[in-house]
């Protein structure tokens, strides 16, 4: 079967520090994989997404980065964070054989606080 | 511009029934998700929509009206443990999932 792994699941972060999280998958192979944002009391905010290792599209312009050195894992980097970097970040992967109307299958999520 | 609007909150008693309700605008449409998250955990898929009618499937039900650009999800029999936010979702037509805030539901028993 399939899993999904983040990590870390908490962080406390100073402003201007790095940040670096990363995502694993395992079970399937070549999925697309998805970084997405939460914010409290608002939807779910997609940052990157990648069709396979070194493509990835950035969805929104930011001081954020993602890379996919490989197959299955997804990371995503910050040289230097923002207060407005706080937020629930959470790593997804869909099976590109179902196609667009794929369900999306979530990591355990990341809390980052940015102080 | 391109919209979700679900309630913030809602309020159900144990073993009642409950209808979340959800409307879109969006540029194009290829189907409408829903998603359960519980506090603090990630979301899990619900349902998917792309024609009219009701999909049923268990104690959960998910509706559309593409021509009204409404869906509602509805929940019966409803348990303590179907206390967490349901997020509804749109697809517009660039195959970009567009999210809603979220509908805190409370079931009280």
């Amino acid at each position: 079967s399939q899993t999904i792994h983040q990590w870390p699941a908490t962080l406390v972060q100073p402003v201007g520090s790095p940040l670096s999280l990363e995502c694993t998958v395992e079970g399937t192979s070549n999925p697309n994989l998805y970084w997405y944002r939460q914010a409290a009391g608002r939807g779910l905010q997609l940052l990157f997404y990648s069709v396979g290792i070194g493509q990835i599209s950035s969805e929104v312009p930011q001081n954020l980065s993602a890379s996919r050195p490989q197959d299955r894992q997804f990371i995503l980097s910050s040289k230097k964070l923002l207060l407005s970097d706080s937020g629930f970040y959470l790593c997804a992967w869909s099976d590109p054989l179902a196609g667009d109307s794929g369900e999306l299958f979530f990591g355990e999520g990341s809390r980052l606080t940015v102080l | 511009g391109q919209n979700i609007d679900q309630p913030t909150e809602m309020t159900a008693t144990e073993g009642a029934i409950v209808q979340i309700n959800c409307t879109y605008q969006t540029s194009g449409f290829n189907g409408l998700f829903w998603y359960q998250q519980h506090a603090g955990e990630a979301p899990t898929f619900l349902s998917y929509n792309v024609l009219d009618g009701l999909e049923e499937k268990g104690r959960f039900s998910s509706f559309l009206s593409r021509s009204k650009g409404y869906s509602y999800l509805l929940l019966k029999e409803l348990q303590m443990k179907d206390s967490a936010s349901y997020l509804c979702a749109a697809l517009d037509s660039n195959y970009q999932l567009i999210w809603g805030a979220g509908t805190k539901l409370i079931i009280k028993p």
